[in-house]
């Protein structure tokens, strides 16, 4: 049973528009998330992260929001650019200390 | 800093075969990982390490062993490979865990394709 779900394979969004990315998750033991991003033939590099102390963080363009008791959180990118067309996985953690990751999201951004 | 690097990029392996895969990351970091990526089925976790000298199972274990002799390598080991094991393998590290802060990152090598036919 998938523990971090990302429903969405896949999400078009038009330059300089806002492009949200969403994750669930069923284990109320994460206490902590991560966002990563991923181009074709490289490895995924670190985005952004939140504890589950925090309802938002913001960093440049990118902000993450948690919703603890609906176990959701987003990934907000304002405005969009043709760069971060990628591929973007949401991942949870806990005391364990290994990270669930989701099966991703591809972002798409047109010009 | 070259952060965590991967050899080889790319292998072919014929069935049964056998071949080791390297991390080497020059961070000072505890914890070494090892995932595979599968088209739709995102990051799995198949073996980690929290520190030299150790290693665990992760979520897809199988086929595979490990070894972490120097804390700045992780070594994943197909010992016979079959083409289920056909894959993008993705090294990672980290300080550890802070569940606390919640400002555990990995960092990620560039990945090795295995193809075994």
């Amino acid at each position: 049973d998938q523990q971090v779900k990302q429903n969405s394979p896949s999400l078009s969004v038009q330059e300089g528009r806002i492009s949200i990315l969403n994750c669930d998750y069923t284990n109320s033991m994460f206490d902590y998330f991560l966002w990563y991003k991923k181009y074709p033939a490289e490895g995924p590099t670190f985005l952004i992260s939140i504890s589950s102390i925090k309802d938002k963080n913001e960093d440049g363009r990118f902000t993450v929001f948690l919703n603890k008791s609906a176990k959701h959180l987003s990934l907000h990118i304002v405005p969009s650019q043709p760069g971060d067309s990628a591929v973007y996985f949401c991942a949870a953690g806990g005391s364990q200390g290994n990270l669930i990751f989701g099966k991703g999201t591809k972002l798409s951004v047109k010009p | 800093n070259a952060g965590v690097t991967q050899t080889p990029k790319f292998r072919v392996l014929k069935t049964g075969q056998s071949m080791t895969l390297l991390c080497a990351q020059d961070m000072n970091h505890e914890y070494m990982y090892w995932y595979r990526q599968d088209p739709g089925m995102g990051l799995r976790l198949i073996h980690y390490s929290v520190g030299e000298g150790t290693t665990a199972k992760g979520e897809v274990p199988d086929g595979y062993n490990v070894s972490r002799l120097k804390k700045q390598n992780f070594l994943l080991g197909l010992e016979s490979a079959a083409p289920s094991q056909t894959s993008v393998y993705f090294c990672a590290s980290s300080y550890g865990f802070t569940s606390l802060t919640g400002q555990e990152t990995q960092y990620f090598g560039p990945g090795t394709r295995l193809l075994v036919l």
